[in-house]
């Protein structure tokens, strides 16, 4: 069957830098999402990585491994309004977007 | 520009009642979907629509219909509702399936 793993909460300090991992296995592979969530608010698109490598985007960064069947997401300089749930989703050979369950990311002052 | 514009925000049903979700994008996508998301889980696929015409069953199609008669428009119709189908209803849009999807602010729907 097809899956995303995500860890499902993680706790970051606020200046502090944290990676959230997401390893998938898909049929085939198309590129890999990620959105942030803020709670009772819709998701939003932060990345998309269809090719390995790292892609930067100010204070967030996303990186992927094809081979591994692997991505994550590098937060940097970290915000109270970085506390949101983060989600991952993989695109598949038919080019099903396949979603994780999501991390919620809480930040400490 | 108002994106993705999703009625009601809130509603509560009745057992066996049923109801229309509206959606509606402006940026001419061609792509649209709805899912739905339980407390504390991630995304759930309802069915979506590659055009006007056309749709297809997500992961969870039952108890649920759409039509796709326009660009625009995607409603999301439930019948007989049940208490299983309480739920935060999010309808999203983009212009191909390798383009990030843009959401509506989502129905909040209670079933008693």
């Amino acid at each position: 069957g097809q899956n995303i793993d995500q860890p499902t909460e993680m706790t970051a300090t606020e200046g502090a830098i944290v990676q959230i991992n997401c390893t998938y296995q898909t049929s085939g592979f198309n590129g890999l999402f990620w959105y942030q969530q803020h709670a009772g608010e819709a998701p939003t698109f932060l990345s998309y990585n269809v090719l390995d490598g790292l892609e930067e985007k100010g204070r967030f960064s996303s990186f992927l491994s094809r081979s591994k069947g692997y991505s994550y997401l590098l937060l940097k300089e970290l915000q109270m309004k970085d506390s949101a749930s983060y989600l991952c989703a993989a695109l598949d050979s038919n080019y099903q977007l396949i979603w994780g369950a999501g991390t919620k990311l809480i930040i400490k002052p | 520009n108002a994106g993705v514009t999703q009625t009601p925000k809130f509603r509560i049903l009745k057992i066996g009642q049923s109801m229309t979700l509206q959606c509606a994008q402006d940026m001419n996508h061609n792509y649209m979907y709805w899912y739905r998301q339980d407390p504390g889980m991630g995304l759930k696929l309802i069915y979506y629509s590659v055009g006007a015409g056309i749709t297809d069953k997500g992961e969870v199609p039952n108890g649920y219909n759409v039509s796709r008669s326009t660009t625009e428009d995607f409603p999301l119709r439930l019948e007989l509702a049940a208490p299983s189908q309480t739920s935060v209803y999010f309808c999203a849009s983009s212009y191909s399936i390798e383009q990030p999807q843009h959401f509506g602010d989502g129905t909040r729907l209670s079933i008693l």
